[in-house]
């Protein structure tokens, strides 16, 4: 059984660019989460998907944004790139929606702005 | 207060002995809790759940859950110097899709 599948591994961005993340859950995995980790933050939830729906949101700007499409995969979009948004971008698939029997992570896409 | 608490250590343990990690969480209603291990570079592997109140085995881990007090702890028996790593706690509450972290506590194993 396929992982949890993210592109690119790593990103290297200009200040003001924008980036686009990818993500494959699980196979039969209906629900996507993605989550920013850095060193001072820890892990910090920006959105989960459940069948194309985005159903819960963290606390990050609007130039985050997601989709979910119909075979499950999500992408992530960040617009108007800053030094601060520099991170370890997580992609997370749980069969359940509410990530009730656990997540499944990706291994992650690093993304640095210079 | 955060919604979930975790100790960031390092916590150190020699090789052998019962490694202890705890968490605490703010919301009664919380229902589920999680075990990740994260190494450093990687990204966090679940490696325990608990959903009631008690302990829960799987092979050296130990989950503990105390709702009434609103802590979950991790026993690792046995520790190992290949457990040396950050252990996350999650906690997440029915119906609300809401899936909280914590920092995580660093675990350095010494050999």
């Amino acid at each position: 059984k396929a992982g949890v599948t993210q592109t690119p591994r790593y990103l290297i961005k200009t200040r003001g660019q924008q980036v686009t993340l990818s993500c494959s859950p699980i196979s039969g995995h209906r629900s996507v989460s993605w989550y920013q980790q850095t060193p001072g933050q820890g892990l910090q939830f920006l959105f989960e998907y459940f069948s194309e729906t985005q159903r819960n949101k963290g606390n990050f700007p609007g130039r985050f944004s997601g989709r979910q499409f119909s075979n499950s995969r999500s992408e992530m979009n960040v617009s108007t790139l800053e030094l601060g948004d520099s991170a370890l971008y997580l992609c997370a698939s749980s069969s359940e929606g509410q990530g009730h029997y656990g997540y499944t992570f990706g291994s992650g896409t690093r993304l640095t702005v210079v | 207060q955060k919604e979930v608490e975790q100790n960031s250590g390092p916590l150190s343990v020699p090789e052998g002995a019962i490694a202890s990690l705890n968490c605490t969480y703010s919301d009664r209603v919380s229902q589920s809790f999680f075990w990740y291990r994260q190494y450093s570079g990687k990204s966090p592997e679940l490696i325990m759940s608990i959903y009631s109140n008690g302990d829960k085995e799987d092979g050296r881990f130990t989950a503990q859950l105390n709702k009434a007090s609103q802590y979950v702890s991790l026993l690792i028996r046995d520790s190992q110097p290949s457990d040396s790593a950050t252990y996350l706690c999650a906690v997440t509450t029915s119906g609300t899709y809401k899936y909280i972290f914590g920092t995580g506590t660093r675990l350095k194993v010494l050999a």
